[in-house]
Order: C-alpha cells, then sequence, then structure tokens
C-alpha cells in the first residue's frame, strides 16, 4: 500500500516529441503528488507537484495530469529537449509536501536531437 | 543564498568501520529529512528531524545506524560497523516547515556516495 510503481523505466523521445510516464499508488490517504527531476551526479530537483483536489497543472512545457479515481497520475513534457534528458522520480506523501515521500524507482528519460 | 549542503560528497569505508554524512541545511530552514538511493533505485525515506529531536524515524534499520540534528551544526547520519549493502548514494532534504503546505518543498542536497570495500 506504501508503493508507487512507475512507468515505464526508460524512454527515448525524439526532439520536440512528448515524453510521457505514468506512476500508480494505491493509498488513498495520499494528498501530495510531485515529480523530480535528477541528473547524474546530482540531487533531485522539484520538477512540478499537484494535489488530488486538482486534475491537471501545467507549468511550462511540464503538465501533471492526476486521475483521483483510477489512483493515477503522469507527468508530460512536451516540446522535448536534448536537456531533459535525466531519471524522473514520481513521489507521493501523506502530510502534504511536508510529509516523507515515498518515491517510483524513476524513469531515464533519453531525448534524442 | 546556498542549498543544501552535504559533505562529504564521496565516501569510501572498510567493512566494519563507521560513516559519518553531514547535511547542512538551507538557511532558515530547521527540518531535514535522510533518503538513500540504492543502484538504479528511487530514493527511500529513512528519517525526518528537527532540531534536537528525532520526529519519524521509521524507514531508519534498527541497528547500526543513527540520526542527529543537533542545536548548533549540521545534521549527522551515522552508520556503524557498515557492510557492503550500505554502499549507496544517501541524500538529505531539507524544507521551511511554512504553516501552509502548499508553499513548502522538501529541497536536496547534492547527497553522499558512500562505497563499503
Amino acid at each position: 500500500q506504501q508503493q508507487v510503481k512507475q512507468s515505464p523505466q526508460s524512454l527515448i523521445v525524439q526532439k520536440g516529441g512528448i515524453s510521457i510516464i505514468n506512476c500508480a499508488y494505491e493509498n488513498t490517504a495520499f494528498d501530495y503528488f510531485p515529480w523530480y527531476q535528477q541528473f547524474p551526479g546530482k540531487g533531485p530537483a522539484l520538477l512540478i507537484a499537484i494535489r488530488p483536489d486538482v486534475s491537471e497543472k501545467k507549468e511550462g512545457r511540464f503538465t501533471i495530469s492526476f486521475n483521483k479515481s483510477a489512483k493515477q497520475f503522469s507527468l508530460h513534457i512536451m516540446d522535448s529537449q536534448p536537456g531533459d534528458s535525466a531519471t524522473y522520480f514520481c513521489a507521493a506523501s501523506y502530510g502534504g509536501s511536508q510529509g516523507n515521500l515515498i518515491f517510483g524507482k524513476g524513469t531515464k528519460l533519453s531525448v534524442k536531437p | 543564498n546556498a542549498g543544501v549542503m552535504q559533505n562529504p560528497r564521496h565516501l569510501v569505508r572498510r567493512r566494519g568501520q563507521e560513516a559519518r554524512l553531514r547535511c547542512s541545511p538551507m538557511k532558515g530552514h530547521s527540518h531535514v529529512y535522510w533518503y538513500r538511493q540504492l543502484p538504479e533505485e528511487g530514493l527511500k525515506f529513512m528519517v525526518y528531524l528537527q532540531k534536537e529531536n528525532i520526529i519519524d524515524e521509521s524507514g531508519m534499520p534498527k541497528e547500526r545506524f543513527s540520526a542527529e540534528f543537533p542545536k548548533e551544526g549540521p545534521s549527522i547520519l551515522r552508520i556503524q560497523q557498515v557492510v557492503r549493502g550500505d554502499s549507496a548514494a544517501y541524500f538529505c532534504a531539507s524544507s521551511l516547515r511554512a504553516a501552509d503546505p502548499s508553499t513548502d518543498t522538501q529541497y536536496f542536497g547534492p547527497g553522499t556516495r558512500l562505497t563499503v570495500l
């Protein structure tokens, strides 16, 4: 029940394409769903986050879609660029942004020029 | 405005030695979280501390691991008698713990990569 399942494990997208990463959870008590971006040798950096009272949140080229009934959320990266090549982690917590984060296993995104 | 700082960035220890990992939170942040990342895995929560208090240690192994966040100085994650399975990247994050969670965020440091020989 504490797991967050993330797919795919790896993703290759052409420059300008749309990258889509999916996550699913079981615990309905989760109330905060962030996405983190991690470059090799660096710590994760918060990209965008959503709460369950909203079905979609957009910031620039990054959009989170949230389906509460299906207990799924996804990250869409529009107009993907080579600089977006990184590992992306979804996470969930209860206790809002201050709760202990439960992470998915990550998706390694490679954007080809 | 410096971000979360961790040192050392790389640490090599032999089996049975002690490892000490340090984390200095962002300025003004008094809440620290420690996470462990095994190769090809996501981060796993270990412990959450405020100044001088352990709030949640539900993710900490029962033996050999301890954490503190003293009134002065950095937070320290201590691993005694390290074993090969302790090899991982250890990240700390800090937050302001604002009254409004919608304005709060966990900011991560660059991590300490521990290798146990």
